[in-house]
This record gives structure tokens, C-alpha cells and sequence, in this order.
């Protein structure tokens, strides 16, 4: 079944101490990223990466930070979360306009 | 500068009752896409439709239908006959042509649905 998984669906951590989000696609889509979700925000785009080794910042990439090592995986790294980074992220991979959601990760930072 | 309004933030229906939520957007490209997504209580964003700018024409899939008009800049989405499973938060959404890896997300609209 053609998918984008994530893991955790749920975390819950403190401020400083750092995690990884991974996000995998059994797609073989060049093109993959990672949006958070607020309220009254919708959802904003934090960094995506066109194919394997390229990486670009998205509109909130503050605190962040990715790697694309390999075409299916796309893990989005927090140093060192605060609690302003307690969000609902979503990974996601595309082909031609259409885009492919994760189950999305509710992270709580306290 | 491209952006998608949702200026309903929440909207309350009983059940059987049509809705419609609106979707307002700006885009200086003349070639672009729309999306309309759903996200139920679970959290999860499934994907309903996808426009391209050059196809007016409105659409219907069973109780769903899409109202896209150009001349206002408006892609609309309407439920008819609401169902308590209708419940959910929508996002609309738009990319364009030039820059079709960035999806502009609208802010929502919480759609509550009562028995």
C-alpha cells in the first residue's frame, strides 16, 4: 500500500532535549516535506527537500533541522525542542501536484 | 503574494442541513491548483480534490460539490445533506505552477455537524 509513515504519532518531552521525528514514503517520490499545524494557522511548510542531499527551508524553519540521506526517508531533527515547538507535524512526499500526508505527530514540549 | 482565506473559522449545522464553506485565494500566476483536504477528529489530512485553474467547471462527487469561480478568486465547497460524520476541520489549499512543491494552506474551518 502506497504510504507515508511517521513516527512517533505521539510525543510528549522537555525543553533542551533533543528528538527526531522520521518520516518514510514507499512512493520512490523525489520530492518530500514537513508542514506544522496550529490553531487558527493552518498548516505551514518548514522544510522540504527536492531529492536525495538537497534541502531547502520552508516559511518557519527556526529550530529545526532535516536530512535526506536516502530518497524514502525525510527525519526532521529538533536540537533542542521549547515549548513553542508544541505542534502537530506532518510529513509529506509529492508527485507531479499532488501531495501524500503522513498520519501526522502530536508533539507536546514541555 | 499567494495566500488562501478561510473566514469561517467554525460553522454548526444539524444534520441534513446543506453547507458551504468558502475559500477566497490570491495568486499573482496565472496557472495554479486548488486543493480541498479534511481532517476528522483523528487528526489525519485526507485529500477530497484537486483544480486546475484552467478547468472552471464546478464538480460533484456524491454529497460533495465545488464551486470554482476565477472571476472571484473563490473555490467553494459545499456538503449537501450533512452527515454527523461530515464533522471535521477543511483546508483549503493553493500551489502554483512555478513553485508547485510549496501547498499555501488556508487557516480551516471547523465544521461541526449535530444530530
Amino acid at each position: 500500500e502506497a504510504q507515508v509513515t511517521q513516527n512517533p504519532r505521539y510525543l510528549i518531552t522537555v525543553t533542551g532535549k533533543k528528538l527526531t521525528v522520521t518520516c518514510s514514503q514507499n512512493m520512490n517520490h523525489e520530492y518530500m516535506s514537513w508542514y506544522r499545524q496550529d490553531p487558527g494557522l493552518g498548516l505551514r511548510q518548514i522544510y522540504y527537500s527536492m531529492n536525495v542531499e538537497v534541502t531547502d527551508k520552508g516559511d518557519v524553519p527556526e529550530g529545526y533541522k532535516v536530512s535526506r540521506k536516502e530518497k524514502r526517508n525525510f527525519p526532521l531533527i529538533l536540537e533542542s525542542p521549547s515549548p513553542n515547538q508544541t505542534s502537530l507535524y506532518f510529513c509529506a512526499s509529492k508527485r507531479f501536484n499532488e501531495q501524500f500526508f503522513g498520519p501526522g505527530t502530536r508533539l507536546t514540549v514541555l | 503574494a499567494q495566500k488562501v482565506t478561510q473566514a469561517q473559522t467554525e460553522i454548526s449545522v444539524v444534520e441534513k442541513e446543506d453547507v458551504t464553506l468558502d475559500c477566497v485565494y490570491e495568486t499573482r500566476d496565472t496557472t495554479y491548483y486548488l486543493f480541498w483536504y479534511k481532517q476528522p477528529p483523528s487528526g489525519e489530512l485526507v485529500f477530497l480534490i484537486r483544480r486546475n485553474s484552467f478547468d472552471e467547471q464546478n464538480e460533484i462527487s456524491g454529497r460533495y460539490s465545488w464551486n470554482f469561480q476565477k472571476s472571484t478568486s473563490s473555490f467553494n465547497f459545499t456538503i449537501t445533506a450533512s452527515q454527523v460524520v461530515d464533522s471535521a476541520v477543511y483546508f483549503c489549499a493553493l500551489s502554483e505552477a512555478r513553485d508547485t512543491d510549496k501547498l499555501i494552506f488556508g487557516t480551516g474551518t471547523r465544521l461541526q455537524v449535530f444530530p
